[in-house]
């Protein structure tokens, strides 16, 4: 079964203060690796997806890439609206007798805060 | 485009009553997804439809659970006799024909079993 672990459960930065969140997993061949932010009390909103050991990824202060154990999501000189949890999600590649699909999963999360 | 349209927000019911969630995708979308989150814990894959047929339902309770995505309509997730283990939001995310990655999120419906 697939298997996504992130790490820290929570962070807390200073406004400016750059680093890093770290997501590792476990699965039979990656069709993509996915990265969400969750706002309190709303649906994650995607960010990212990563297909390929060595891909990278970048919008705003936000940089991820990608290993074949581990994924990291790059925060530099965040500032306290990137305050929310960050979600990791994977997706292996469908095998024979399972339909053409193989579902999403999800890790549970990193919850930045960044302080002014 | 509106998005993926949830609801109700908030949904409070009395253990053993019966909870409908709606879900409509995005405009073109034709692959829904349900998703649950407990607080403190990641989003637990539910069940995957497309129209009129269910392609996976394996995280999905066999009792009380049942899910539909009709040729009209929105998606319901229906749990009936509700138990207070049931309170949790749930999420419905949806994703173009041709493409199961990459959802777009509705806002959620919070549940609230008392």
């Amino acid at each position: 079964e697939d298997q996504v672990t992130q790490s820290p459960e929570a962070l807390r930065l200073q406004e400016g203060e750059s680093s890093s969140l770290n997501c590792s997993y476990t699965v039979s061949g990656l069709r993509g690796l996915f990265w969400y932010r969750q706002d309190p009390g709303k649906g994650p909103e995607f960010l990212f997806t990563l297909y390929s050991a060595g891909e990278e990824k970048e919008k705003e202060r936000l940089k991820a890439t990608l290993t074949k154990k581990e994924s990291f999501l790059h925060i530099t000189a965040p500032k306290p609206e990137d305050s929310a949890t960050y979600l990791c999600a994977v997706q292996a590649y469908p095998f024979l007798g399972s339909g053409g699909y193989q579902k999403v999963t999800f890790g549970t999360g990193t919850k930045l805060q960044v302080i002014p | 485009n509106a998005g993926v349209m949830q609801n109700p927000r908030h949904l409070v019911r009395r253990r053993g009553q019966e909870a409908r969630l709606r879900c409509s995708p995005m405009k073109g979308h034709s692959h829904v997804y349900w998703y649950r989150q407990l607080p403190e814990e990641g989003l637990k894959f539910m069940v995957y439809l497309q129209k009129e047929n269910i392609i996976d339902e394996s995280g999905m309770p066999k009792e009380r659970f049942s899910a539909e995505f009709p040729k009209e309509g929105p998606s319901i997730l229906r749990i009936q006799q509700v138990v207070r283990g049931d309170s949790a939001a749930y999420f419905c995310a949806s994703s173009p024909p041709g493409r199961d990655y990459g959802y777009t999120f509705g806002s959620g419906t919070r549940l609230t079993v008392v």
